[in-house]
């Protein structure tokens, strides 16, 4: 069964400044890699998704996202954040039969004035 | 287009009442249905998926379950309640071969 890390729970970054939210998977084929936004109280929005081909993938809101065999990683990125970037974002993978999704725990992110 | 529809949005029940909250898929047809739990300050936890009428598999021994009496219909259920049954319930569906999961708009619920 696949497992998915977030190692940061908390991040507070400046607003303007780069952002980088890391997510490390475990799946024994090749993964589909997802990543959600939530605000408070609301259900997930997709961001970006990987399922195969340009590993730099792009998403919503200025993110971007990159899938790295080797490290088992897919890490979101942003090169400037602004305020209401402010929320809970979650990873998650799927199995290749589209049937079972595993999100990890989160990354709660604030945004300094 | 697809849609999802969750209700209620917020729930208050005493420990010990029984559960019910619904979720209905419209514009796709056969797809995998998904019930996470998200408690406080946590992740999700997947609670059940469908991938068919009467098909059910539970992630997790637990107080609740679930049923799907028809395609786009997915029921979470408990007989009674329980304070660690507090939590934002979430219903998800996706269609075969790894497509993203779509979310509806969570339940709040929270057992007194």
């Amino acid at each position: 069964a696949q497992s998915v890390t977030q190692p940061d729970i908390h991040i507070t970054v400046s607003e303007g400044a780069s952002l980088e939210l890391r997510c490390n998977y475990s799946y024994g084929a090749t993964p589909y890699l997802f990543w959600y936004v939530q605000s408070p109280g609301q259900g997930l929005q997709l961001l970006l998704k990987y399922f195969s081909g340009d590993t730099l993938v792009q998403g919503i809101k200025g993110f971007e996202a990159e899938f790295k065999r080797s490290q088992s990683s897919f890490n979101l990125r942003k090169p400037s954040v602004h305020w209401s970037d402010a929320a809970e974002y979650f990873c998650a993978v799927g199995d290749n039969y589209g049937q079972n999704f595993v999100f990890g725990p989160g990354t709660r992110l604030s945004v300094l004035p | 287009s697809q849609t999802i529809h969750q209700w209620p949005a917020t729930l208050v029940q005493p420990v010990g009442s029984p559960l019910s909250l619904e979720c209905t898929v419209e514009g796709t047809s056969n797809p995998n249905l998904y019930w996470y739990r998200q408690a406080a300050g946590r992740g999700l936890q997947l609670l059940f998926y469908s991938v068919g009428i009467g098909q059910i598999s539970s992630e997790v021994p637990q107080n609740l379950s679930a049923s799907r009496p028809q395609d786009r219909q997915f029921i979470l259920s408990s007989k009674k309640l329980l304070l660690s049954d507090s939590g934002f319930y979430l219903c998800a569906w996706n269609t075969d071969r790894g497509t993203e999961a779509f979310f509806g708009q969570g339940t709040r619920l929270t057992v007194v």
